[in-house]
Parts: structure tokens; C-alpha cells; sequence
């Protein structure tokens, strides 16, 4: 089955300890992104990325970081995690060049920050 | 439960009727907008999508319009059923010669509730 495979679903953490949040796609598509979705502000870009070892940031980008050493993985990793990153996180993935296509979404990963 | 849906838009409508959702987007320069359903707990699913290119164009019971010159999309879903409760989202894109620049710009969604 094609799909997008986030892993944790859910996360609680303390203030400060790194963590990594997994994104796995079985479906070859080149690019990559990283959204975090909270209330009344929708879902807003961290990072993406559109190949290999090729990232950028996005609209919020601050205290993340990503890395894409691999077609399928796309990790999101937080260095020193605050209780403002407890969010709702969504990884998602799409081929670049089909004329019409939509971005196929993980079932999402629900930090805490404590 | 989710509180994805605070303070967001929201339009309630009895099972058969047909609903219509609206959003506005921001960027002249984009040229690909899609639209998203949110069910909760889960990831936003692909409904459809439309070209700058077109103003029009259908899907099954989905139909999008496009105004470019007021910068307006509209969603709308014939003959709605309670499975099609959920938060809609659209989502503006940029591509260029059919390649995505890779930043998805979602709006705040509305919240569509199907009464039987």
C-alpha cells in the first residue's frame, strides 16, 4: 500500500531532550515536507525538501532541523525541544513533475512538550 | 479530542443538500491549488485539484472554481452525506512548468458538519 509512515503517533516529552520523529514514504516521490498544524493557525511548512541531501526551510523553521540522506526518509529532529513545539506534526510527500497531484499525507505524530 | 478546529470557519447543512466552501489565497504567483478534508485524528486527504490555467473543473460529487482575478477558490460538494463531515482545507502551490517549488500554503480551514 502506498503510503506516508510517521512514527511516533504520540509523543510526550520534557523540556530540552532531543528527540526524532520519523517519516517514511514507499512511494519514490522526490520531494518531502514536514508541517505542524495548531489551533486556529492551520497547517504552517517546517522544512522541506525536494531530493536527496536538497532541503529548505519553510515558513517555521526555528528549532528544527531535518536531513534527507535517502529518497524515502525525511527525519525531523528536535535539538533541545520547548513547550512551544507541542504541536500537531505532519509529514508529507509528492512526486515534482505530474501535471496534477496533491501531496499525500502521514497519519501525524502528536508531541507534547512538558 | 482535536482542537484543530478552534475558532475556525464552519458550515452546517442537512444530508442531500449541496454545500459550498470558500477560501481566499494570497499569492498572485501561485498556479496550483488544492483542496484537502481533514477527518479527526487523521492526516489531510486529497480531494482535488485545479491549474491557474483553468477556472473550473470536476471530480466526483467535487467540483472546485477558480477566480484568479479576486484570488478566490470555492469548493463544492453535491448531494453531501455525513462522511463528508470533516475540516476542509485549500492549499495554494507554486510550480513551474509542472514542478512544484515545494511550499504548500494551507489556509485555516472550515469546518463542514453533515446533519442526517
Amino acid at each position: 500500500e502506498a503510503q506516508v509512515t510517521q512514527n511516533p503517533r504520540y509523543l510526550i516529552t520534557v523540556t530540552g531532550k532531543k528527540l526524532t520523529v520519523t517519516c517514511s514514504q514507499n512511494m519514490n516521490h522526490e520531494y518531502m515536507s514536514w508541517y505542524r498544524q495548531d489551533p486556529g493557525l492551520g497547517l504552517r511548512q517546517i522544512y522541506y525538501s525536494m531530493n536527496v541531501e536538497v532541503t529548505d526551510k519553510g515558513d517555521v523553521p526555528e528549532g528544527y532541523k531535518v536531513s534527507r540522506k535517502e529518497k524515502r526518509n525525511f527525519p525531523l529532529i528536535l535539538e533541545s525541544p520547548s513547550p512551544n513545539q507541542t504541536s500537531l506534526y505532519f509529514c508529507a510527500s509528492s512526486p515534482p513533475d505530474r501535471a496534477f497531484d496533491g501531496y499525500t499525507f502521514g497519519s501525524g505524530t502528536r508531541l507534547t512538550v512538558v | 479530542g482535536e482542537s484543530v478546529g478552534l475558532h475556525l470557519p464552519t458550515l452546517s447543512v442537512q444530508e442531500g443538500d449541496n454545500s459550498i466552501i470558500n477560501c481566499a489565497y494570497s499569492n498572485s504567483a501561485s498556479d496550483y491549488f488544492i483542496w484537502y478534508k481533514q477527518e479527526s485524528g487523521k492526516g489531510p486527504q486529497f480531494i482535488i485539484d485545479i491549474r491557474s490555467n483553468m477556472d473550473k473543473r470536476q471530480g466526483q460529487r467535487v467540483t472546485v472554481l477558480l477566480n484568479k482575478t479576486v484570488k478566490h477558490l470555492s469548493l463544492q460538494i453535491a448531494a453531501t452525506q455525513p462522511g463528508d463531515s470533516a475540516v476542509y482545507f485549500c492549499a495554494e502551490d507554486r510550480r513551474a512548468g509542472g514542478t512544484s517549488y515545494g511550499k504548500l500554503t494551507f489556509g485555516q480551514g472550515t469546518i463542514l458538519t453533515v446533519h442526517p
